[in-house]
């Protein structure tokens, strides 16, 4: 079955700064890559996503990469804010989805 | 306000008693999942529905879970002889999909935390 490894576990950024989250999966059927945040006592919001026929995908301050070659893709957000704080999942489905463990986002106002 | 509704919100309950959850999805979804969450991991697939019907059930849903979508709307989940490992978040998400069984976009509540003392 699918395995997704996500890493950092913790990222505490300064306000204004850019956080980058990155995702390995193992299965290379992989087709689908959503990226959640979840908030305390909440439950995960998809925030976006990106499929395999495409490589990058924007939404204001978020985008997405993926590297289908290596197996591996990216959160990125530009221009932190102090409501980014939240936990944020990756992703990958082919059949089953699977999530990573989480990367908690600190942003330090 | 039309999302995901769990209810109840928190469970506490002794270990061997039976606990039943309520999920309400978005209305025009066809799909309903069932996803456990414990602390500090993402959530991990139990089962999941095509309208009425259970079309798959991860192999952590032992014999003590059992989950139904009657017509097709609201779903629950019950626990029966309820043991302390079942103490975690229990989501509920809901997608509009034609296609493959998780290739869409998922629609989560804000789950129903269960502690088994």
């Amino acid at each position: 079955g699918e395995n997704v490894e996500q890493h950092p576990s913790t990222l505490s950024v300064q306000e204004g700064d850019s956080a980058v989250i990155k995702c390995t999966y193992s299965d290379s059927a992989s087709n689908y890559f959503p990226w959640y945040k979840q908030e305390l006592g909440k439950g995960p919001q998809l925030i976006i996503d990106i499929r395999s026929n495409v490589g990058e995908k924007k939404d204001q301050r978020i985008a997405v990469t993926l590297n289908k070659t290596a197996k591996h893709f990216s959160l990125h957000i530009t221009e932190t804010q102090p409501e980014d704080s939240a936990v944020y999942f990756c992703a990958a489905s082919v059949g089953d989805m699977r999530f990573g463990a989480g990367t908690r986002l600190t942003v330090k106002p | 306000d039309t999302g995901v509704s769990q209810d109840p919100r928190h469970k506490i309950t002794k270990r061997g008693q039976n606990v039943t959850f309520r999920c309400d999805p978005i209305s025009e979804h066809n799909r309903l999942y069932w996803y456990r969450q414990t602390l500090g991991q993402g959530p991990e697939f139990l089962t999941y529905f095509q309208n009425e019907a259970q079309l798959e059930k991860s192999r952590l849903l032992s014999d003590r879970f059992s989950a139904e979508r009657p017509k097709g709307s609201f779903s629950t989940l019950e626990i029966q002889r309820t043991e302390q490992g079942d103490s975690a978040m229990y989501l509920c998400a809901s997608s509009l999909s034609t296609g493959g069984r998780h290739n869409s976009p998922l629609h989560f509540g804000n789950g129903t935390r269960l502690t088994v003392t």
